[in-house]
């Protein structure tokens, strides 16, 4: 199973929106919507902000949304924040496996 | 609030074993509704899935690591383990521990992670 495809990088500037995309194959998605958006940053523990597609565990912002389209999921994070500037990373859950994609770099100019 | 830590060597020689114990605090690894499992990141690299275990029993592990790896438990020390066999430089990675939901199969609760650095 290959990783899901990911840009390397984006950027934007405080106040703005960004959107990250993470394609797959159709077997990578499967029939399953287990598709989730993880946020890591230096020195803190990975943290789940999108399971499902589209739906946020309780305590994280609404600034962040998910959304799916074919064989490609997308995360959006509105009115970027310095705090936001991280490695996000998306994963796929299908038939007992998980595949995670090569991860995001966003930087807040 | 439940917390992972992960624990382990932080050096292993190449061609033997890595062993790490995940601890889980205010929390137990005996509910159905959860399974507990590890990711590893290679330095500069991304997230690499390892492998889950589920209350049943079950396990499952990813294909490429299938042959050397084992996750087990401890229900009575809420801590679960991380065995992977025959390691080379290509396994040097941070190490996370995570527990995850079944009805949406995501990690929601994850270690700080450690560092496993494979040489001799």
């Amino acid at each position: 199973q290959s990783a899901l495809t990911q840009p390397a990088s984006v950027s934007g500037s405080p106040g703005q929106s960004i959107t990250i995309s993470c394609t797959g194959t159709s077997s990578d998605f499967g029939g399953y919507n287990h598709v989730s958006w993880y946020q890591l940053q230096p020195g803190k523990a990975p943290e789940l902000l999108i399971f499902d597609v589209s739906n946020r565990p309780s305590g994280v912002s609404n600034r962040f949304s998910g959304s799916k389209s074919g064989n490609t999921a997308s995360l959006t994070i509105s009115g970027l924040q310095a705090e936001d500037e991280a490695d996000y990373y998306c994963s796929s859950y299908t038939s007992s496996n998980t595949v995670f994609g090569g991860g995001t770099k966003l930087t807040v100019l | 609030q439940l917390q992972l830590q992960e624990s382990g060597p932080g050096l292993v020689k190449p061609s033997e074993t890595l062993s790490l114990t995940c601890i889980v605090s205010s929390g137990s690894i005996s509910s159905s509704r959860y399974y507990w499992g590890w990711i590893r990141q290679p330095p500069g690299k991304g997230l690499e899935w390892i492998g889950n275990m589920y209350y049943s029993g079950n396990t499952y592990y990813n294909p490429s690591l299938k042959s050397r790896v084992t996750i087990s438990g401890d229900t009575s020390k809420s801590q679960f383990f991380l065995k992977l066999s025959s390691v080379t430089a290509a396994d040097t990675a941070v190490y996370y521990c995570a527990r995850g939901t079944i009805s949406c199969s995501c990690d929601d609760y994850w270690g700080q992670g450690i560092l496993v650095t494979v040489s001799s």
